[in-house]
């Protein structure tokens, strides 16, 4: 079983609309939650951590988390042609290897102008 | 400020030489990782390092990989006696508080 699962996708969403990232996780010992944004040939780069459970904002995006469900999600408002990329969910490691990042397999977002 | 950065950007090694792999990360940050990205295989992690702690090497795939991180900053990746399935995009990420991780630009491992 993966640790940690997101929607392939892709997912397309036209321009200006809200693009809704899922993500589900196995390890209930998991604490730290991040969302990156990976464009094509391009490394991973942090647009969201979220340590608590609740909505945090930051911009156009919120991160969502649900430590009950074990569900982390990103929502992008007002999407652009250049939030088109791969959005991984990463989430620490099993309990015991707190520091390594686990990721997920990403999602490919296609804003459509 | 400087982010993290890697080199080389890109190396083509033939099956059986040795690479070694350099990321610098960013100034002040304690813990540094690496991990590798393969087409098809998502991000996996390889090893960690905080401080002057024993660093955590429960992600190296075979004993042909090991790493160093010298005086505490400096890190580099050794791959012995290179196979094609060592194909990979090799990513250093440091970080300085909790767990958030900054990833530097990559480098690009092909091995024919």
């Amino acid at each position: 079983q993966k640790e940690v699962e997101q929607n392939s996708g892709p997912l397309s969403v036209p321009e200006g609309a809200i693009a809704s990232l899922n993500c589900t996780y196995s390890d209930r010992g998991s604490q730290s939650f991040f969302w990156y944004r990976q464009y094509s040939g391009k490394s991973p780069e942090l647009i969201m951590s979220i340590y608590s459970n609740g909505d945090k904002e930051d911009g156009r995006f919120t991160a969502q988390l649900n430590k009950a469900s074990q569900y982390v999600s990103l929502l992008i408002r007002d999407s652009q042609p250049s939030d088109s990329a791969t959005y991984l969910c990463a989430v620490n490691g099993p309990s015991g290897s707190a520091r390594q990042l686990t990721f997920g397999s990403g999602t490919q977002l296609t804003v459509l102008p | 400020g400087a982010g993290v950065s890697q080199s080389p950007s890109n190396k083509v090694t033939e099956k059986g030489k040795d690479v070694e792999l350099r990321c610098d990360p960013i100034s002040g940050h304690t813990a540094l990782y690496w991990y590798r990205q393969s087409l098809g295989q998502g991000l996996e992690f390889l090893i960690y390092f905080q401080g002057n702690s024993a660093p955590d090497k429960s992600g190296l795939p075979s004993d042909r990989f090991s790493a160093e991180r010298t005086g505490g900053s400096v890190s580099t990746l050794t791959i012995q006696r290179t196979q094609q399935e060592d194909s990979a995009v090799y990513l250093c990420a440091s970080s300085l508080l909790a767990y958030e991780q900054y990833f530097g630009p990559g480098t690009r491992l092909t091995v024919t």
